[in-house]
C-alpha cells in the first residue's frame, strides 16, 4: 500500500473552472502536508503548506486537510493554462525534512 | 537571491562506475535533502543533512551515501552504479530542520539527470 496516493489523471478542466485534486496518505502520525507544482522538466516547486484541519487560502489556492479522514485535498480557483503541471502531494510524519511524495496527478488546463 | 545550484546537470555512466553529485543550498539555509525522481517510483527521500550531520535516511542501499561541509554545501555519492540507478537527482534545501511549523517546506534545485548504461 502506497503511503501517499494520488489519482494520476490527466486531470482536464476548462479554462476559467476549478481544479480539484485530492490526495489520502496512510500514516496517522503526520503532522505537515504539502502541494507542489512540477511543470515537465522542470523540479518542483512549493505553492502550500498546510498543518491543521480546516480550509487555507492563498490567491487562487485552497488547500484542505481532514487528519481524521486522512485526505488532503487543493482547489485552483479560475484555472489558467499556465496551470498545467503534475501537482504532488507530499506528507511529513518523520519530522525534519523527510517528505513522503505521492505520485503526482497531472492538470491539463485546455482553452 | 541565489536558488539552489546542483552540478552537473546531466552526466552518462556506465554500470560499476561511481558518480558525485554536488549541490549548493540557498544561502542562510542549513538543511540539505536528497531526493530521487524516477517515472515509476516518484520521488522518494534519500536522505539529509544538517550541520555536517545525517539526520534522516530513506530506504536506499549503502552504495548511496552523501556529506555535507560545513559552508552547507552538500554532496551525494552512488558506487557501483546499476541501471536502476537512472534518474533525476533533486537537492532541496530548507531554513528550517526540526520541529516548528514550517519544515519541510523544501526549495529545489534543478536537478542532476543520472544515466546509466
Amino acid at each position: 500500500q502506497k503511503e501517499v496516493e494520488q489519482n494520476s489523471g490527466p486531470l482536464s478542466v476548462p479554462e476559467g473552472a476549478i481544479a480539484s485534486l485530492n490526495c489520502t496518505y496512510s500514516d496517522r502520525g503526520s503532522q505537515s502536508f504539502f502541494w507542489y507544482r512540477q511543470y515537465s522538466g522542470k523540479s518542483p516547486e512549493l505553492i502550500m503548506s498546510i498543518y491543521s484541519n480546516g480550509d487555507k487560502e492563498d490567491g487562487r489556492f485552497t488547500a484542505q486537510l481532514n487528519k481524521a479522514s486522512q485526505y488532503v485535498s487543493l482547489l485552483i480557483r479560475d484555472s489558467q493554462p499556465s496551470d498545467s503541471a503534475t501537482y504532488l502531494c507530499a506528507v511529513n510524519a518523520g519530522g525534519g525534512n523527510k517528505l513522503t511524495f505521492g505520485t503526482g496527478t497531472q492538470l491539463k488546463v485546455e482553452l | 537571491k541565489a536558488g539552489v545550484t546542483q552540478t552537473p546537470r546531466y552526466l552518462i555512466k556506465t554500470r560499476g562506475q561511481q558518480v558525485t553529485l554536488s549541490c549548493s543550498p540557498i544561502s542562510g539555509h542549513r538543511s540539505v535533502s536528497w531526493y530521487q525522481q524516477t517515472p515509476g517510483q516518484g520521488l522518494q527521500f534519500l536522505f539529509e543533512y544538517f550541520s555536517e550531520t545525517q539526520r534522516n535516511k530513506g530506504n536506499f542501499p549503502g552504495r548511496f551515501s552523501g556529506r555535507q561541509f560545513s559552508n552547507s554545501r552538500s554532496e551525494m555519492n552512488v558506487s557501483t552504479l546499476e541501471l536502476g540507478d537512472s534518474a533525476l537527482y533533486l537537492c532541496a534545501s530548507s531554513l528550517k530542520t526540526s520541529g516548528g511549523s514550517n519544515t519541510g517546506e523544501l526549495f529545489f534545485g534543478e536537478g542532476s539527470r543520472l544515466t546509466v548504461l
